[in-house]
């Protein structure tokens, strides 16, 4: 079973919904993340969490929120869907006690209409 | 702001010869760097990382650091097709404490039979 686990996997919705990505770790790590990635722009932090109790925005957060359900658990919401968040999302997991390599999900791809 | 910058390509090799990718970054604080190999589609995987500077071997990857001049490479011998990917390059220091990496675009290398 993978170690990081996103659903949907692809997801198509219209402008103006909620929707949610939700993502699972197995490994055992304490900081989870949240990206997109658009063709051309790399990866782009959208918000990130320590532990169960903490959360922090990355560099896009507008328009999104985050959920940290359990250590194994974070969720990423959009409130009201809009088509520039058309993109690949990817969960991410890093250690602490590790060299903090990123341990990333097989990503959701979320098209809005 | 902290950036790193790599070129988007293609850079275009072909089989058995040596690729060469490179990165600079322009935080000095930055500590760690890592090099993720991406196939199209799917997610980033961590190739290399590598935080002292020279050189860091590792099988047919080589990563090679330069803090003075703010730029890390990466080399890759005996070129396959299945190399053929996008290399993104990121940068971490230890601003706030936060340990969160900083990402390039990108670089998509092909490597033609």
């Amino acid at each position: 079973d993978a170690d990081v686990t996103q659903t949907p996997r692809n997801r198509i919705t219209k402008t103006g919904k909620r929707i949610m990505l939700e993502c699972s770790q197995t490994k055992g790590h304490d900081r989870m993340y949240w990206y997109r990635q658009d063709p051309g722009l790399g990866l782009r932090l959208i918000y990130y969490s320590f532990d169960v109790k903490d959360i922090n925005k990355g560099e896009i957060s507008d328009g999104y929120s985050v959920s940290r359900q359990a250590q194994a658990k974070f969720s990423l919401s959009l409130e009201s869907a809009i088509p520039n968040q058309t993109a690949l999302y990817f969960c991410a997991t890093s250690d602490t006690r590790e060299i903090h390599e990123q341990y990333f999900g097989p990503g959701t791809r979320l098209t809005v209409t | 702001q902290k950036e790193v910058e790599q070129n988007s390509g293609p850079l275009s090799v072909p089989e058995g010869a040596i690729a060469s990718l490179n990165c600079t970054y322009s935080d000095r604080g930055s500590q760690s760097f890592f090099w993720y190999r991406q196939y199209s589609g799917k997610s980033p995987e961590l190739i290399m990382f590598i935080y002292s500077n020279g050189d860091k071997e590792d099988g047919r990857f080589t990563a090679q650091l330069n803090k003075a001049s703010q730029y890390v490479s990466l080399l890759i011998r005996d070129s396959q097709p299945s190399d053929s990917a996008t290399y993104l390059c990121a940068a971490r220091g230890v601003s706030g404490g936060s340990y969160i990496p900083t990402f390039g675009r990108g670089t998509s290398l092909i490597v033609h039979p």
